[in-house]
Formats: structure tokens, sequence, C-alpha cells
């Protein structure tokens, strides 16, 4: 089984302050995408990213995948309260040709951005 | 908008009984995953099915089993809960391409407690 590193596992930031959660492998991935899941619910994807070196923008979320397909960052600006919950980086592996793998997911970010 | 639908939200079982999890999807997704989520595990996949009738083993399938006799629905199975099977239950539909790298649509999720 690939493993994606995560961290930190735990933030806790003041709204406003910037912020980068990282994701890292030993493995090569085909793509990668971003969940937020937030308490009582599933997560709820917010970006795939395909091509090394690859950067995504969400309003005050920016995704990048590193060139050799092995990592990932998640930068948020001026973080807000709505922002806080569980994120969650998952690589695909695609050798399976049919789109049917499961993700592998890492163990996920805690997120907490305090008023 | 996309929904995926778990039977139940909370669920208390005992040791050595047999319990099914439902999960239906109205999206005409081709493949459908089961997840179990624990603290500092992050999501492990447990079983996956990309057509009717067809299942794949994940990364943990011992202990389970599942069904899907038809597309929209996909059941998993603990033969023999046990308390080690206490847990989050997520279950996940995608839609079949051939890149493979089509988001995971989840279902908020099934808190199952054996006691």
């Amino acid at each position: 089984t690939q493993l994606l590193e995560q961290s930190p596992q735990f933030l806790s930031i003041q709204e406003g302050e910037n912020l980068t959660v990282y994701c890292n492998s030993s493995s090569v991935f085909s793509s990668l995408q971003w969940y937020r899941q937030e308490p009582g619910e599933g997560p709820v994807l917010l970006v795939t990213v395909v091509t090394g070196g690859e950067v995504k923008k969400l309003k005050r979320l920016t995704f990048q995948f590193g060139d050799a397909r092995k990592d990932s960052s998640l930068h948020i600006t001026a973080a807000q309260p709505g922002d806080t919950g569980l994120y969650l980086c998952a690589g695909f592996r695609g050798d399976s040709g049919g789109g049917a793998d499961g993700l592998t997911f890492g163990k996920g970010t805690h997120l907490i951005i305090q008023p | 908008d996309v929904k995926v639908t778990q039977s139940s939200r909370y669920l208390v079982k005992r040791t050595g009984e047999k319990v099914f999890l439902e999960c239906v999807q109205d999206m005409d997704h081709e493949n459908m995953f089961w997840y179990r989520q624990d603290p500092g595990l992050g999501l492990r996949l447990i079983y996956f099915s990309y057509d009717v009738k067809m299942k794949e083993k994940g990364d943990i399938p011992e202990g389970y089993s599942v069904s899907r006799e038809k597309k929209e629905r996909f059941s998993l199975i603990l033969e023999s809960a046990s308390t080690n099977q206490t847990s989050m239950y997520l279950c996940a539909s995608s839609l079949w391409h051939g890149s493979g790298y089509q988001p995971q649509h989840f279902g908020d999720g099934t808190r199952l407690s054996i006691l």
C-alpha cells in the first residue's frame, strides 16, 4: 500500500493568518485530490491535480502538485473560521485502467481557525 | 445534485451479530466504495465495485463482505461483528472513466458501535 503522509496533523491558528498543509509520498501518483470533511459529514472534493507542477486556485486556497507527482501542498491565505475542518489528500495510482481503484488517503490535517 | 445515502447515521450492534450497512446513489455511477475512518488511521478502503455483481478487495477486507445486486446499491456486510469493527463507515461512488481520476462522492457516514 502506498502511503501519503500529511503534515501537520493538527493546526490551530488565528483568523487572518496564512497556512500551508503538506502531503508527501515516496510513490508517484497519476493524480491527487484534496477533500475537506466537516463534523458529521462525508468528505467533499475541493480539487484534483493531474499534471506535475500544476497549480490550481480556489478563492483563497492554492493547491500545487509537485513536479515529480509525489507530493502536494494546500496553502490558505487569510484563513477564516469557515475554513475549519479536516483536510484530506488522496492519491490515485491510475494503473488499473478502469478508474475503479479506491483512493489512497492521507490521515488528514485537523485545521481550526479561531476568530 | 449528486446524492449518496447511507441507511443509518448511527447503529449499535452486539458482538457476533451479522450487520448490514446499506448505501444508495442516484447518480448512475459505475464505481462504488466502502471505507472505514478511524482516528489516527484516516480513511481505509475495505471493498469497491466497478459494476453490478463485481467486487474487489481493498486494503482491509478481512471480516467484511459486500454485495452489489443493483447498480445504485452497494451493501457492506459484517459477517460476525467484533468490537474492533467499531468505526465510522463511509460509502462513496464515482463515475467510471478511462483516465480514472473522477471525484468520489461520499455519504455522510454510519457510526457503528459494536458492544
